[in-house]
């Protein structure tokens, strides 16, 4: 399995929406409506923030929200925080019970 | 509360066979529905789902590292072990284990990964 395409970095200002994408394929993103994400930050264990492409786990902002079109999925930040400043990783299923997930984006609150 | 936390060595010689231990708390690997990942994330590169195993036994792996992985459990220690033959520099990275979700389609739980370096 190849892994999902993610931006390298993205960054935002306090109080912005941004927007992460994340690019898979027909075999992965585009067959199953099970994507997730994951925020990272340095020293602790990555969190899960959005399962099901749009679902919250108990105790996530609700400004945190996902979406899919096709074989690409975004993750959405609205008006970011900077405690939000974290690496954020996209997965999805990719068929077999297998996981592909992808190489994660950087994202800076300037 | 869950929690889960790996263990092993954090330098293998290439050749040699790696093991890896996640000891989990907060629930039991034996409840319908539970089911436990190992992941690992070279340096600068993607995460990689590694194996699984469930509440009722079943196993799953990547289907690239097959013939060298081994997952198993101990539900009476509450322990899930990665067993990862022929270790090679390209399996330098982070491991992690993690309680899967739904499917298997999603991590709800990890833990905090454990470095591993192949080098002789």
């Amino acid at each position: 399995q190849s892994a999902l395409t993610q931006p390298a970095s993205v960054s935002g200002s306090p109080g912005q929406s941004i927007t992460m994408s994340c690019t898979g394929t027909s075999s992965d993103i585009g067959s199953y409506n099970l994507v997730s994400w994951y925020q990272k930050k340095p020293g602790k264990a990555p969190k899960l923030m959005i399962y099901e492409v749009i679902k919250r786990p108990s105790g996530v902002s609700n400004r945190f929200s996902g979406s899919k079109s096709g074989n690409a999925a975004s993750l959405t930040i609205s008006g970011v925080q900077t405690e939000d400043e974290a690496d954020y990783y996209c997965c999805s299923f990719a068929g077999g019970s297998t996981l592909v997930f992808g190489g994660g984006t950087k994202l800076t609150v300037l | 509360h869950v929690t889960l936390r790996e263990s092993g060595p954090a330098l293998v010689k290439p050749t040699q066979t790696l093991t890896l231990t996640c000891t989990v708390s907060g629930f039991s690997l034996s409840t319908s529905g539970m089911r436990v990942s190992w992941i690992r994330q070279p340096p600068g590169k993607a995460l990689e789902w590694l194996a699984r195993i469930d509440w009722d036994d079943d196993k799953y792996y990547r289907t690239s590292l097959k013939t060298r992985l081994t997952i198993s459990k101990d539900t009476s220690k509450n322990q899930v072990v990665l067993k990862m033959t022929n270790m090679d520099p390209m399996d330098t990275g982070s491991y992690y284990c993690a309680r899967t979700g739904i499917l298997g389609a999603y991590v709800d739980y990890w833990g905090q990964g454990t470095l591993v370096t192949v080098s002789s």
